[in-house]
C-alpha cells in the first residue's frame, strides 16, 4: 500500500502561537510532497511543493514565511503555521508522490488524512 | 495552464440507480486524470485514474470512469448507486508537461444517494 498519515488530527491553538503540523510516508519513500488547504465546501487549494533536501516551492498568494515547510527525509515533510490567526483556521492536508526509488513513478498522490487547525 | 470543471455541486440519486459525475479539463497538453472521493473531515481516497490505453478506466468500489479526448471530458460513473457512495467527489488533472507535476483539482461535486 501508500500509506500517509499526518498529526495532529485536529488542533486548536490561541491567536499568535505556532503550530506544526506533520506528514508522513508510512511505507514508501516520497521525493515529493504537497500541502494543500482546504475551505469548508470548497475545493483543495495548493499550498505549496515540497521536494526533500531542497527549499519548498510556494504557490502564489501563499506566505513562506507564514508557512513554513521542511521536508527533511523521504518520508516526513512538515507544515508550520507561524504566528497562527483565525483566518488561518482550515484544514489542511497533505499528500506524498512516490520516488523513483520506490518503483515505478505512478502520477499518483496518496493523501492524508487532514488536520482540522482552528485557530482561536 | 490547466483546469478542471466539474459543472454541478451536487448529485441526487436513488439507491440502485445508477449515477454519473461530470468532469471536464483543459490542459495544453495529453491529460493525466484522475477521481478521488472525500468523506466528511477526512482526506482524499484514490479511485481512479487515467493514464493511458483503454478509454474506459475501471476504479475502486464499482467506479469507472471514461476520457473522451473529443469532448475533454472524464466523468465518472457507476451502475448501481449505494448509499455508502455518499461524499464529495473531485476530478483532477496534471499535464502530462508539467514539469512541477501539480495536480489541479475541481470544485468538488456532493453526491447524495438516498435508499
Amino acid at each position: 500500500g501508500a500509506v500517509v498519515s499526518q498529526h495532529p488530527s485536529r488542533v486548536i491553538c490561541k491567536s499568535g502561537t505556532s503550530v506544526k503540523i506533520e506528514c508522513r510516508s508510512l511505507d514508501f519513500q516520497a521525493t515529493t510532497m504537497f500541502w494543500y488547504r482546504q475551505f469548508p465546501k470548497q475545493s483543495l487549494m495548493l499550498m505549496a511543493t515540497s521536494n526533500e533536501g531542497s527549499k519548498a516551492t510556494y504557490e502564489q498568494g501563499v506566505e513562506k514565511d507564514k508557512f513554513l515547510i521542511n521536508h527533511a527525509s523521504l518520508t516526513l515533510s512538515t507544515l508550520t503555521v507561524t504566528s497562527a490567526h483565525p483566518e488561518d483556521s482550515s484544514f489542511y492536508i497533505c499528500s506524498a508522490r512516490k520516488g523513483r526509488t520506490s518503483g515505478a513513478v505512478t502520477y499518483e498522490q496518496y493523501f492524508g488524512p487532514g488536520t482540522r487547525l482552528t485557530v482561536t | 495552464a490547466q483546469s478542471v470543471a466539474q459543472p454541478e455541486d451536487q448529485v441526487n440519486v436513488a439507491e440502485g440507480n445508477p449515477l454519473t459525475v461530470k468532469c471536464t479539463y483543459s490542459v495544453s497538453g495529453n491529460p493525466y486524470l484522475f477521481w478521488y472521493v472525500q468523506y466528511p473531515n477526512r482526506g482524499l481516497q484514490f479511485l481512479l485514474k487515467y493514464i493511458t490505453g483503454d478509454n474506459l478506466v475501471k476504479g475502486s468500489y464499482g467506479f469507472e470512469a471514461e476520457f473522451n479526448k473529443s469532448q475533454t471530458s472524464f466523468h465518472l460513473k457507476k451502475p448501481s448507486a449505494l448509499v455508502s457512495d455518499s461524499a464529495l467527489y473531485f476530478c483532477a488533472v496534471r499535464d502530462r508537461n508539467n514539469a512541477g507535476n501539480m495536480l489541479t483539482f475541481g470544485g468538488g461535486t456532493r453526491l447524495m444517494v438516498k435508499p
